[in-house]
């Protein structure tokens, strides 16, 4: 099994630009979620999609965040415009099924914002 | 969900079991202890979880006292490889809902030689 798939892995971009990170759960897994690592914040949560239903969005810093799932095999994060303290590592999870079932990371993708 | 505090940092020599405590004093009877962990650089990685009785697997084991408010997560035989900031996490499971997974600032258990 490939695990889940985040591109780009990294990626640098100057302020105002759009980004879009992309992930690929695991098949099979139906549920979603996006985090965002940082030093000053930590690991937060961002927005959680079940079944391509967003549950939870409520992580979500701004309205220049936004976020998509159109089929179980992809979701998108969106940033536009862009600001140097969007600049993290995004990670996208996916598990089976809702309750405690463990959820599997990608690598992360580094986003810098210049 | 509660709140868990985990000491910042631990050492612990190659091949020695490797403790890592967890305090959730205000834990309520619905929440489940979680383990992950992150490698540097890597996504979290699950590691295990409990709700009031002790867990075992290939990674790790995991002891909650009797009355919940503490736990330790032990690693039999620390290698290099468990170098890594493991997250206690308390989490509500109900009904159809998902508690979220909240972390915290982990503590880095560094495995020396």
């Amino acid at each position: 099994d490939a695990g889940v798939i985040q591109s780009p892995r990294h990626e640098v971009t100057e302020m105002g630009q759009e980004v879009t990170l992309r992930c690929k759960p695991i098949s099979g897994h139906n549920s979603l979620f996006w985090y965002r690592q940082t030093m000053m914040r930590g690991l937060e949560l961002l927005i959680y999609f079940n079944n391509n239903v967003p549950i939870d969005d409520s992580g979500m810093p701004e309205d220049r965040f936004s976020a998509k799932m159109p089929n179980a095999s992809f979701s998108t994060l969106k940033i536009q415009p862009s600001e140097p303290r969007d600049s993290a590592v995004y990670f996208c999870a996916s598990s089976l099924g809702r309750g405690y079932n463990e959820q599997f990371f990608g690598p992360g993708t580094r986003l810098t914002v210049l | 969900d509660a709140k868990t505090t985990q000491p910042p940092s631990m050492d612990c020599a190659e091949g020695r079991a490797a403790n890592l405590p967890c305090n959730h004093s205000t834990i309520s009877g619905n929440e489940y202890v979680y383990w992950y962990r992150q490698i540097h650089s890597q996504g979290p990685q699950y590691i295990i979880h409990g709700l009031k009785n002790n867990e075992t697997n290939e990674m790790a084991s995991l002891i909650i006292t009797e009355d919940r408010k503490s736990s330790t997560l032990i690693l039999p035989h620390a290698t290099l490889r468990d170098t890594a900031v493991y997250y206690c996490i308390v989490r509500v499971i109900s009904g159809g809902s998902q508690g979220n997974l909240i972390f915290g600032k982990g503590t880095k258990l560094s495995v020396k030689p």
